[in-house]
């Protein structure tokens, strides 16, 4: 099945910095990424997402890039606010499978002011 | 539209006690699934669903049961509570559970067991 590794498990960054989150996985059928927000004590939510035929995609401050010959793909957030702190999961359709997400372990976001 | 609803929000059992958590969902999705989250290690499959009638076995099915009589609601059974099922458990559904379909979680069900 589906390996998704995320790393790094904790980031701590400035108010107003960028934050990287990356993440690989293993199966080269996987073809969409979705990235979740999870903040303490609340449920998952979605924050943007990616297909495998897009290399990159743009929300306001949170961007998505793909790079499916390496088999891994990033979250970029810039001008980092308070708000920003959270857990964040990576995670890819299993490939054979529609409807199997595989999460990675999460990365615990904490800007400081 | 309520969305994705759990119950209970809370509940300690004992070992070997049974229980059944609660899933339901107003926005006529197909598909349903079951995650647990532990600390560190993101959140796993336990039992899905494609629509009533037909469920199956995610990453860490054992000591779990799921049946889907309705397209609205996705109950999950432990038969007989362990330690280690304490664990935080979501419901998520969307619309067919096909590739770049949202997944709604619900808030969670917290589950201790002594």
């Amino acid at each position: 099945g589906e390996n998704v590794e995320q790393h790094p498990s904790t980031l701590s960054v400035q108010e107003g910095d960028s934050a990287v989150i990356k993440c690989t996985y293993s199966d080269s059928a996987s073809n969409y990424f979705p990235w979740y927000k999870q903040e303490l004590g609340k449920r998952p939510q979605l924050i943007i997402d990616i297909r495998s035929n897009v290399g990159e995609k743009k929300d306001q401050r949170i961007a998505v890039t793909l790079n499916k010959t390496a088999k891994h793909f990033s979250l970029h957030i810039t001008e980092t606010q308070p708000e920003d702190s959270a857990v964040y999961f990576c995670a890819a359709i299993s490939g054979g499978s529609n409807y199997k997400l595989t999460f990675g372990k999460g990365t615990l976001l904490t800007v400081n002011p | 539209n309520a969305g994705v609803t759990q119950t209970p929000k809370f509940q300690v059992l004992k070992t070997g006690q049974s229980m059944t958590l609660q899933c339901a969902q107003d926005m006529n999705h197909e598909y349903m699934s079951w995650y647990r989250q532990d600390p560190g290690m993101g959140l796993r499959l336990i039992h899905y669903s494609v629509g009533a009638g037909i469920t199956d076995q995610g990453e860490v099915p054992n000591g779990y049961n799921v049946s889907r009589s309705t397209t609205e609601d996705f109950p999950l059974r432990l038969l007989s509570a362990a330690p280690s099922q304490t664990s935080v458990y979501f419901c998520a559904s969307s619309y067919s559970g096909s590739t770049g379909e949202t997944q709604y979680f619900g808030p969670g069900t917290r589950l201790l067991v002594l």
